[in-house]
């Protein structure tokens, strides 16, 4: 089955800065990469998502990147705040399965 | 729209009793998912049902059966309880046509003592 694998594991910036989480994944076959932001206690929740037909995708703040070639794709948030502190969750889909990295502990520091 | 509702939201058993998680959908979804969610290990495909009628083994389906009552209800069965079943169960919902993401409910907290 896919592997999907995500680094950091946790992550401190000071707010205003950038901050970017990693993701690798095994088959190539998988064709859809959603990423989800999940605060204490909540449901993870989508954030942005890309196709594997397409390169980068932006929504304000929030970017991610894709290179199938090498088999990985990024988040990207930029001028961060205190709000965008929680788990970061990247995923692959292949099959209507989904599979998730073990995901990232964002702390934006005031 | 209510979503993705899950029931109960906080359960604690002991070793080798059963219980039956509820999951239902309001918005039309095919596919429907269990997942588990441990510390450090992200989320874990339990069981999931690419359509109505269909049910498939995911990563840890292991201790559980599920069932796909409607095509908006899915249930997951914990036939006897284990301490190492102690997670948070996540139940999700998607259109499962092309590019469509995961609606996740609010989670069930399950301990097993």
């Amino acid at each position: 089955g896919e592997n999907v694998e995500q680094h950091p594991s946790t992550l401190s910036v000071q707010e205003g800065d950038s901050a970017v989480i990693k993701c690798t994944y095994s088959d190539s076959a998988s064709n859809y990469f959603p990423w989800y932001k999940q605060e204490l206690g909540k449901r993870p929740q989508l954030i942005i998502d890309i196709r594997s037909n397409v390169g980068e995708k932006k929504d304000q703040r929030i970017a991610v990147t894709l290179n199938k070639t090498a088999k990985h794709f990024s988040l990207h948030i930029t001028e961060t705040q205190p709000e965008d502190s929680a788990v970061y969750f990247c995923a692959a889909s292949i099959y209507h399965q989904f599979y998730f990295g073990t995901g990232t502990s964002l702390t934006v520091i005031p | 729209n209510a979503g993705v509702t899950q029931t109960p939201k906080f359960q604690v058993l002991k070793t080798g009793q059963s219980m039956t998680l509820q999951c239902a959908q309001d918005m039309n979804h095919n596919s429907m998912y269990w997942y588990r969610q441990d510390p450090g290990m992200g989320l874990r495909l339990i069981y999931y049902s690419a359509s109505e009628g269909t049910t498939d083994k995911g990563e840890v389906p292991n201790g559980y059966n599920v069932s796909r009552l409607n095509k908006r209800e899915f249930s997951l069965r914990l036939e006897s309880a284990a301490p190492s079943q102690t997670s948070v169960y996540f139940c999700a919902s998607s259109e499962g046509q092309g590019y469509s993401p995961l609606h996740f409910g609010n989670g069930t907290r399950l301990t097993v003592t």
